[in-house]
């Protein structure tokens, strides 16, 4: 499975657009690139996925970079309960999801 | 109604021990998880199972039994408790599974501390 690289961590302010990347240089052409968070104490939830066109759903948008190389999930107002780690995930007809260590968000008041 | 219901949500128990995690899911889905989250918060996945066949099994112990009596249930049994097993077992579906645009759903975890 294709590896993906995120920050470690990354903060924000309540109500400011968070742009979270993601590096994925390895991806390929049939790798569908999934977002995924997890609230403390909770399971993963599903944000987002896409696999060449940007996507927009009434949680997030996902850019997704033209050789497709990286992407980020875009945040548009955050808020304290979008506080997570998010987790940048490619897959291919695989009956799994593979996690990495992804990106834990703060967000201020 | 919870998606994907697991239970328990804590389990506290002494090494040697044999225990059970058990999971529902009510979204007609064909594929179930178990994940496993270890003190370093890292998600691994552990099992999967299509339509109560199992499908994957990431070389985990065979102390770990999973059991799939129906496509909507996957259970975790776990003999002879060891300390390393302590961590956050999460439960998930999927509708199919290997279809690579596929959400997985995921349920609140269970926490599992061995003594």
């Amino acid at each position: 499975d294709a590896k993906t690289t995120q920050p470690n961590s990354m903060e924000s302010n309540e109500e400011e657009p968070v742009h979270l990347p993601c590096n994925h240089s390895t991806i390929s052409g049939t790798d569908y690139i999934h977002w995924y968070r997890q609230l403390p104490s909770q399971g993963p939830e599903y944000v987002i996925h896409g696999l060449t066109s940007n996507v927009n759903n009434r949680m997030a948008s996902l850019a997704i970079a033209e050789d497709r190389k990286s992407s980020t999930l875009i945040l548009h107002r955050a808020t304290l309960r979008d506080a997570a780690v998010y987790y940048c995930i490619l897959r291919y007809n695989t009956d799994k999801l593979i996690f990495g260590t992804g990106t834990r968000l703060q967000v201020f008041p | 109604d919870t998606a994907v219901s697991q239970t328990p949500k804590y389990l506290v128990t002494q090494m040697g021990n044999d225990k059970s995690i058990k999971c529902e899911q009510n979204l007609g889905h064909d594929t179930m998880y178990w994940y496993k989250q270890d003190s370093k918060k890292f998600l691994k996945i552990m099992f999967s199972y299509n339509n109560k066949e199992l499908i994957i099994n990431e070389t985990v112990p065979n102390r770990f039994s999973p059991k799939s009596p129906d496509k909507a249930h996957l259970n975790l049994h776990i003999n002879s408790l060891e300390l390393g097993d302590s961590a956050v077992y999460f439960c998930a579906s999927s509708l199919r599974g290997r279809q690579s645009n596929e959400k997985l759903f995921f349920g609140s975890g269970t926490q599992l501390s061995v003594l």
